[in-house]
């Protein structure tokens, strides 16, 4: 079975320049996450989609950030216009449960996405 | 504060060795808590999940002490390929997983 895969692995762009970030997640997984890490800090929560609905915003730094999920299936975060603070490692997840106790909904991680702004 | 804290290390231990880890949490809300693992520029991946009554999977235990908001990892028989970063991940249902920045392992032949 497929795991949870994000396009590109690495991107290079000059501040102000546009970039999306995509992910799959894994197949009938409702829930989708997306986490970033930038150098030296902790995985921090962004957005957390139930289906092709945003559940939780509440991570997403600020109005730059837009991630859609249109039919529930791959989700996209564009970054625009992008900033040199916003270099760092992308994260997707997914889970077929929210996480929760038990393992139930635990969260399937892709291998990210590095951004970095010049 | 961070809402997760943990020693980054890195922690450098011989082969078949024992560490342990510690972690501290600061909201008290937190309801579930995990341990991840991620290799160099990998994806973390779930190690083990950490029940208020202890657990144990092969030479992992997890231990979570509830009153003094701390969770630990203890890793028996230490192996080369245990060499990775350790995530303290706290649930406190809402903002779906808290992480800890990690401590890192690296086990010396």
């Amino acid at each position: 079975e497929a795991g949870v895969t994000q396009f590109p692995s690495h991107s290079v762009i000059e501040k102000g320049q546009t970039v999306t970030l995509r992910c799959d997640p894994i197949s009938g997984h409702d829930n989708l996450y997306w986490y970033r890490r930038v150098m030296g800090k902790e995985i921090k929560f962004l957005l957390h989609f139930v289906k092709e609905s945003k559940q939780d915003e509440s991570g997403m730094p600020n109005n730059r950030f837009l991630a859609e999920r249109t039919g529930g299936t791959y989700s996209t975060l564009k970054v625009q216009p992008a900033e040199l603070e916003d270099s760092g490692v992308y994260f997707c997840a997914s889970s077929q449960g929210q996480a929760q106790e038990g393992g139930a909904g635990e969260l399937f991680f892709g291998e990210g996405s590095r951004l970095t702004v010049l | 504060r961070k809402e997760v804290e943990q020693d980054p290390g890195p922690f450098n231990v011989p082969e078949g060795a024992t560490v342990a880890f510690n972690c501290t949490y600061s909201n008290s809300a937190s309801q579930s808590f995990f341990w991840y693992r991620q290799d160099c520029r990998k994806e973390p991946k779930l190690l083990m999940s950490v029940y208020s009554s202890g657990n144990e999977d092969g030479r992992f235990t997890a231990q979570l002490n509830r009153a003094s908001q701390y969770i630990s990892l203890l890793i028996r028989d230490s192996k080369l390929s245990d060499s990775a970063t350790y995530l303290c991940v706290a649930y406190t249902g809402r903002r779906a997983l808290t992480f800890g920045s990690g401590t890192r392992l690296q086990v010396q032949p």
